[in-house]
């Protein structure tokens, strides 16, 4: 039972437009989300998260949207430029509860010059 | 700054043998855990550690053992490996508090034949 849902294995933009990934999650206890950039034959590293208090966080080109009605978030990238090309993985996770990060499938995002 | 160190970076195994996947982090993090990276299928919590001394299990905790011993280290141990374990493991560990970051190595690609 995946708990955490990117339902869109790749994407493709072009430099210079926006990239939007998405997230969707089923446990409504779920109050804090990450994303994680990983690019080939390297771990993960932190791009952005966002507590279930706020609904956007921004850090840069970098904005992360959490629609909770609809357990939905989304990763904005605006511009996009090639280094972005990556796969990014979305977390979730319990405050004061649970130790463990549970990870989507990821989406391997292309941005084209 | 070393961060979170793998080693090996590549291992082939027979199945059946045994062998022991090493983590080592400088930061002083309370929380290490172990990851593996599946094709299609993202990242899948093994096994964790709130502290020295304190191990519990993730998601996909079966053939594999952890120890803690230390704050620093935080070893994965293949009992008796299968072909089934392929996969790429990646160790990770963060401070307290689950709005932390989560601090990835670089990898241990393993092939069970």
């Amino acid at each position: 039972d995946q708990q955490v849902k990117q339902n869109s294995p790749s994407l493709s933009v072009q430099e210079g437009r926006i990239s939007i990934l998405n997230c969707d999650y089923t446990n409504s206890m779920f109050d804090y989300f990450l994303w994680y950039k990983k690019y080939p034959a390297e771990g993960p590293t932190f791009l952005i998260s966002i507590s279930s208090i706020k609904d956007k966080n921004e850090d840069g080109r970098f904005t992360v949207f959490l629609n909770k009605s609809a357990k939905h978030l989304s990763l904005h990238i605006v511009p996009s430029q090639p280094g972005d090309s990556a796969v990014y993985f979305c977390a979730a996770s319990l405050q004061g509860g649970s130790e463990k990060l549970v990870f989507g499938k990821g989406t391997k995002l292309t941005v084209n010059p | 700054n070393a961060g979170v160190t793998q080693t090996p970076k590549f291992q082939v195994l027979k199945t059946g043998q045994s062998m022991t996947l090493q983590c080592a982090q400088d930061m002083n993090h309370e929380y290490m855990s172990w990851y593996r990276q599946d094709p299609g299928m993202g990242l899948r919590l093994i096994h964790y550690s709130v502290g020295a001394g304190i191990t519990d299990q993730g998601e996909v905790p079966n053939g594999y053992n952890v120890s803690r011993s230390t704050t620093e280290d935080f070893p994965l141990r293949l009992l008796s490996a299968a072909p089934s374990q392929t996969s790429v493991y990646f160790c990770a560990s963060r401070s307290q508090g689950l709005s932390e970051k989560l601090f990835f190595g670089s990898g241990t690609q393993l092939s069970v034949l």
